[in-house]
């Protein structure tokens, strides 16, 4: 079991290039997030899905898009990137709600 | 709304004393509670989690969590730091809906 995997694990943007992270997991859960941390504020859910084919926003979801076409699968795109989104992105699945997340390594992204 | 608040930003111990993470939340009700560890560079993992019952759990790496309703509180102890707990770790809720709020979390630094 790979458990949750996350690629690239580092990527420069300029300001305005787009670019999607890549989340994939192999326990067969259906919830999937994504979160961003950031130093001092922990992490902040972005967006989640609750199953194959949906999603829904998350705390700061403005800037970001996702989407779910396959259940292993959990997609984040930035379509135009801006300096704010600098950070490390991390991914997770869970099998419920209430049972634990399982979190990749992360994507440490910049944007310059 | 609801937030979770992890007072201490740092905390400094020396190898061998024990510990005391203190976590925080606001909520009307008992949510799902949660303690992570992160490496530096690596996703969080599970230390513990409490949903119902007991009210003293036991997690893995010989930590433990006593959530008290009257001080909603669930403060992470360990009777014995070893200098690979240092770490930073997340005091995280599940309050309704799908959303996992997590505190902005504690490095813990352990000295010889």
């Amino acid at each position: 079991n790979a458990g949750v995997t996350q690629t690239p694990k580092f990527r420069v943007l300029k300001t305005g290039q787009s670019m999607t992270l890549l989340c994939a997991q192999d326990m067969n859960h259906e919830y999937m997030y994504w979160y961003r941390q950031d130093p001092g504020m922990g992490l902040r859910l972005i967006h989640y899905s609750v199953g194959e084919g949906t999603t829904a926003k998350g705390e700061v979801p403005d800037g970001y898009n996702v989407s779910r076409l396959k259940k292993q699968n959990f997609l984040l795109g930035l379509e135009s990137a801006a300096p704010s989104q600098t950070s490390v992105y991390f991914c997770a699945s869970s099998y419920s709600r209430a049972e634990e997340e399982y979190f990749g390594p992360g994507t440490r992204l910049t944007v310059t | 709304a609801q937030s979770v608040t992890q007072p201490d930003i740092h905390i400094t111990v020396s190898e061998g004393a024990s510990l005391e993470l203190r976590c925080n939340y606001s909520y009307g009700a008992t949510p799902y509670l949660f303690w992570y560890v992160q490496s530096p560079g690596q996703g969080l993992q599970l230390l513990l989690k409490y949903f119902s019952g007991d009210t003293l759990v036991q997690g893995i790496k010989g930590f433990e969590a006593e959530f008290k309703r009257s001080q909603s509180s669930f403060n992470l102890r360990k009777p014995s730091v070893h200098w690979s707990d240092a770490a930073e770790y997340f005091c995280a809720v599940v309050a309704g809906g799908f959303k996992t709020i997590f505190g902005a979390g504690t490095r813990l630094f352990v000295k010889a």
